[in-house]
């Protein structure tokens, strides 16, 4: 059955770096998203992405976040200068198309980020 | 503002018995409601999904949801319990006209054999 993958499933870094978190959608679907999850706390939508660019954004994506999909399986998220509050499980999903019906949203694994 | 609340931070049942898991929504317009799964160390699993028709939806591993319009709720349900379905779940609305996922804060589900 395909999935998503994400790599790298565990990162540590210090705080101002910069990192780059990968997934690996579903080889046929066309938009791709990155959710986060602080610890003990909800799952929180940070960006949506279809055709090359950006869908929709929540608050949280600011200036210091970005998505590029740089080939044709690649998606990625960069934290430009991470800071405490960076903290988190952050979760790649991807869905087919939201033409007719819904289709749901198939999440990654995760990747906990740990800035210090 | 457009929001999802479990009331239940966790729901303890003994094996074989039913079990329902709550949720209620506030969104404008007509929402696509949905139930996840997590299991440790693993990512959000899809269980089952509301877009439009019979109010009882049915999904993987036996659940089921209902959705009632009026209640603005999407209650998660299973006639008979299993220890494997110990896990938290999540519900999530989808608001109309845009296709990202507005989550609750999850329930934990306990089994007891």
């Amino acid at each position: 059955e395909p999935e998503v993958t994400q790599t790298p499933s565990h990162q540590v870094t210090q705080m101002g770096q910069e990192v780059i978190l990968r997934c690996v959608p579903i080889s046929n679907h066309l938009y791709f998203y990155w959710y986060r999850q602080i610890l003990g706390q909800k799952v929180e939508f940070l960006v949506s992405f279809y055709n090359n660019e950006i869908s929709e954004k929540s608050e949280i994506f600011d200036d210091q976040f970005s998505v590029e999909r740089p080939d044709g399986s690649n998606f990625t998220l960069k934290i430009r200068s991470t800071k405490l509050e960076d903290s988190a499980m952050y979760f790649c999903a991807s869905s087919g198309s939201i033409a007719d019906s819904y289709n749901e949203q198939f999440f990654g694994p995760g990747t906990r980020l740990t800035v210090l | 503002a457009q929001s999802v609340a479990q009331p239940e931070d966790q729901v303890n049942v003994a094996e074989g018995n039913p079990l329902t898991v709550k949720c209620t929504y506030s969104v404008s317009g007509n929402p696509y409601l949905f139930w996840y799964v997590q299991y440790p160390n693993r990512g959000l699993q899809f269980l089952l999904k509301y877009i439009t028709g019979d109010n009882l939806v049915k999904g993987s591993y036996g659940f089921e949801a209902e959705f009632n319009k009026s209640q603005t709720s999407f209650h998660l349900k299973k006639p008979s319990a299993l220890v494997s379905d110990s896990a938290l779940y999540f519900c999530a609305v989808s608001p109309y006209n845009t296709d990202k996922l507005i989550f609750g804060t999850g329930t934990r589900l306990q089994v007891f054999p």
